[in-house]
């Protein structure tokens, strides 16, 4: 079952905007991740924000979480072209088992 | 250095010959994990492990078979691959919440093993 889809699927912005993506998801969940992967290599974590948290930032990230409305946002401030891959959130399904969404495709222009 | 480590990088074989995809961490993580990843679908998960000798099925574990003997080492068993299972495998490791029944924490991948089967 697909727990996480991100929104929007595909997304191209110049160099220096900020680029928004959005995960919602349908069950209960003690915390969710945000990973990026660059061009079918292994996916790098970026960030993880529990159940009980509304906000997190690390650096150029802000991922906030909205329990009510299943949803999660990850903004990326300032962006660069080293930006440029594909972003999951991944959900815990309130469980030992992860669950993936699609995926949202980022191009940063230079 | 902290890695997992997954082989072959590349395989490609024929239907029904049985294959191994070996995963090994140096982290010492409680939590392993495989996916595969096909375009437009994301990461589905196949199997977990919480523990040595502790497996679970995931989304997608048909045709798939793992075994947790060492805490180290998670691989992949294909008995009869078909062409429906070429894809792309991450295996992928973690500590678990200090909750003795929460969930793992970040993840941490491998680069991946594209298998082809024809």
């Amino acid at each position: 079952s697909q727990q996480g889809e991100e929104d929007p699927q595909a997304l191209s912005i110049q160099e220096g905007e900020n680029a928004t993506m959005n995960c919602s998801y349908k069950t209960s969940i003690n915390n969710l991740q945000w990973y990026r992967q660059n061009s079918g290599r292994g996916l790098v974590h970026l960030i993880l924000i529990r159940s009980n948290e509304r906000e997190k930032h690390s650096g150029r990230l802000r991922v906030t979480l909205d329990t009510s409305k299943k949803s999660s946002s990850l903004l990326i401030t300032a962006s660069r072209a080293a930006d440029t891959a594909s972003y999951f959130c991944a959900t815990d399904n309130y469980g030992q088992n992860f669950v993936f969404g699609p995926g949202t495709r980022l191009s940063v222009l230079p | 250095e902290a890695q997992v480590t997954q082989n072959p990088r590349y395989l490609i074989t024929v239907t029904g010959k049985k294959l191994t995809v070996t995963c090994s961490q140096n982290m010492n993580h409680e939590y392993m994990s495989w996916y595969r990843q096909d375009p437009g679908l994301g990461l589905r998960q196949i199997y977990y492990s919480m523990n040595v000798e502790v497996t679970d099925k995931g989304d997608v574990p048909e045709g798939y078979k793992v075994s947790r003997k060492e805490k180290r080492n998670f691989p992949l068993i294909l008995e009869s691959p078909s062409p429906n299972q070429t894809s792309l495998y991450f295996c992928a490791s973690s500590l678990v919440s200090v909750m003795a029944s929460g969930p793992p924490d970040t993840q941490y991948f491998g680069p991946g093993t594209r298998l082809t089967v024809l």
